[in-house]
C-alpha cells in the first residue's frame, strides 16, 4: 500500500488562505469517507484537526476545513496565523482494511 | 482527561526484540480501536497496526507482518506492541492512538516512545 501524495511544502502570509492536497486512489480516498488530517509540531503528539473528510473536532478553529473530490482530499486553512505553522498529514482507510498516511506537508507562515 | 502513555522504548540491536506498552486512562478502552503509528527520524507518520475493541481482529502494515504483534488487555487498560526481528529501519518514535468505531476520528495520541535499532 503506497503512501498518499502530499506536497512537501506550502507557504502563505498571515491572513491568507492555503490548501494542502492529498492524492490517493480508488482503493483508499476514493473508496471511503474516512479521511482525516493531523497537525504535528515536532516533538509533540500529532493533533487531529479534521476527520471523516470534513468534520472538525471540538476545539479546532473554524478556519480549518476539509473536503474531498474523487481520489483527492484537501485541507484548507484560512486567515493564516503564525501558530498554524506545522507539519500536516492526511490519512485514509483502504480496501485492504489498513490505514495509510500521506508523506506530510510542511506549512510555513511567512 | 483522556491519556495515553507509551513506554518500553530503548536501544536494541538488529534482530532483537522489544515490547511497547500503552497505558490508557480517562476513557473506556474497550470502546475503541487502538493503533500504533510511528515516525522515523526525518520522515513522516506511518500507520503500523491496529486491534479491534475486543481483540478479535488485528491488521498490520506490510513491513510489520510476521515481526510485530499487537495485543490488548482491556481489564488492565493497556495495549501492547511486541516487536521481534527488529531492523535498523524500525528506528522511530512509536505513538499509541485511539479511534472510535465507524470513523476516522483518531482523536487521542500519546507522547510517543523512541525505539532505536542499532549495533
Amino acid at each position: 500500500q503506497s503512501a498518499l501524495t502530499q506536497p512537501a511544502s506550502v507557504s502563505g502570509s498571515p491572513g491568507q488562505s492555503i490548501t494542502i492536497s492529498c492524492t490517493g486512489t480508488s482503493t483508499d480516498i476514493g473508496a471511503y469517507n474516512y479521511v482525516s488530517w493531523y497537525q504535528h509540531h515536532p516533538g509533540k503528539a500529532p493533533k487531529l484537526v479534521v476527520y471523516d473528510v470534513s468534520y472538525r473536532p471540538s476545539g479546532v478553529s473554524n478556519r480549518i476545513s476539509g473536503s474531498k473530490s474523487g481520489n483527492t482530499a484537501s485541507l484548507t486553512i484560512s486567515g493564516l496565523q503564525a501558530e498554524d505553522e506545522a507539519d500536516y498529514y492526511c490519512s485514509s482507510y483502504t480496501i485492504s482494511r489498513i490505514w495509510v498516511f500521506g508523506g506530510g506537508t510542511k506549512l510555513t507562515v511567512l | 482527561e483522556v491519556q495515553l502513555v507509551e513506554s518500553g522504548g530503548g536501544l536494541v540491536q538488529p534482530g532483537g526484540s522489544l515490547r511497547l506498552s500503552c497505558a490508557a486512562s480517562g476513557f473506556t478502552l474497550s470502546a475503541y480501536w487502538m493503533s500504533w503509528v510511528r515516525q522515523a527520524p526525518g520522515k513522516g507518520l506511518e500507520w503500523v497496526a491496529n486491534i479491534k475493541q475486543d481483540g478479535s481482529e488485528e491488521y498490520y502494515v506490510d513491513s510489520a507482518k510476521g515481526g510485530f504483534t499487537i495485543t490488548r488487555d482491556n481489564a488492565k487498560n493497556s495495549v501492547y506492541l511486541q516487536m521481534n526481528g527488529l531492523r535498523v529501519e524500525d528506528t522511530a518514535v512509536y505513538y499509541c492512538t485511539r479511534r472510535g468505531p465507524g470513523t476516522s476520528k483518531r482523536d487521542s495520541w500519546g507522547q510517543g516512545t523512541l525505539v532505536t535499532v542499532s549495533s
